[in-house]
């Protein structure tokens, strides 16, 4: 039992160049979030998954997509990565009526 | 001015010390309150959670909730420095529309010496 298994869990990109950040899930949860975590900032939600096949935006959405296609997988995707992106990636999952969320190990992602 | 306020740190005390941390936050509605522990480098965990206001413990923890001053606080009682870590804490006024929107503090970072 995995629980929430970030992809990768580090990488650096050159600016104006794509990835993509793989969440998956074990535990059969509903609900996932992506959030981004920078010094002083806490956790900022950026987009997040009500169940297969539905995404929407959170606080920060602006310069990354997302894609639940399966109930398990949650995709993070950068078109056109840019320094400001530089920061840690926390994907949690939430089961359906409880507010305990369960989050990934993180993927610490830098942009030069 | 921020949905949740929390002092940053850094926090350094001695083994054995009482340790608060608290949380401010502006968000009447809010009904569920939490406080995870993140160690460095790895996700966070919750800790602590609490429905409305009042008191709750688990061992050394002790979460209160004074919602009628929007105030939260994290006591660790006997700290010891397996207990170095970050500790956020998060609110949320419960789902709405089939999303329960958690909003984090900026997270205290601590640091217990032996």
């Amino acid at each position: 039992n995995a629980g929430v298994t970030q992809t990768p869990k580090f990488r650096v990109l050159k600016t104006g160049q794509s990835m993509t950040l793989l969440c998956a899930q074990d535990m059969n949860h509903e609900y996932m979030y992506w959030y981004r975590q920078d010094p002083g900032m806490g956790l900022r939600l950026i987009h997040y998954s009500v169940g297969e096949g539905t995404t929407a935006k959170g606080e920060v959405p602006d310069g990354y997509n997302v894609s639940r296609l399966k109930k398990q997988n949650f995709l993070l995707g950068l078109e056109s990565a840019a320094p400001s992106q530089t920061s840690v990636y926390f994907c949690a999952t939430l089961p359906e009526g409880n507010t305990e969320a369960f989050f990934g190990q993180g993927t610490r992602l830098t942009v030069v | 001015q921020k949905e949740v306020e929390q002092d940053p740190g850094p926090l350094s005390v001695p083994e054995g010390a009482i340790v608060s941390l608290n949380c401010t936050y502006s968000n009447s509605a809010f009904q569920y309150f939490m406080w995870y522990r993140q160690y460095s480098r790895k996700g966070p965990e919750l800790l602590m959670y609490t429905y409305s206001s009042g008191n709750k413990e688990d061992g050394r923890f002790t979460a209160q909730v004074d919602k009628s001053s929007k105030y939260i606080s994290l006591f660790i009682r006997d700290s010891q420095p397996s207990d170095s870590a970050t500790y956020l804490c998060a609110m949320s006024a419960g789902f709405s529309g089939g999303y329960n929107k958690l909003i984090f503090g900026a997270g205290t970072r601590l640091a217990v010496h032996p």
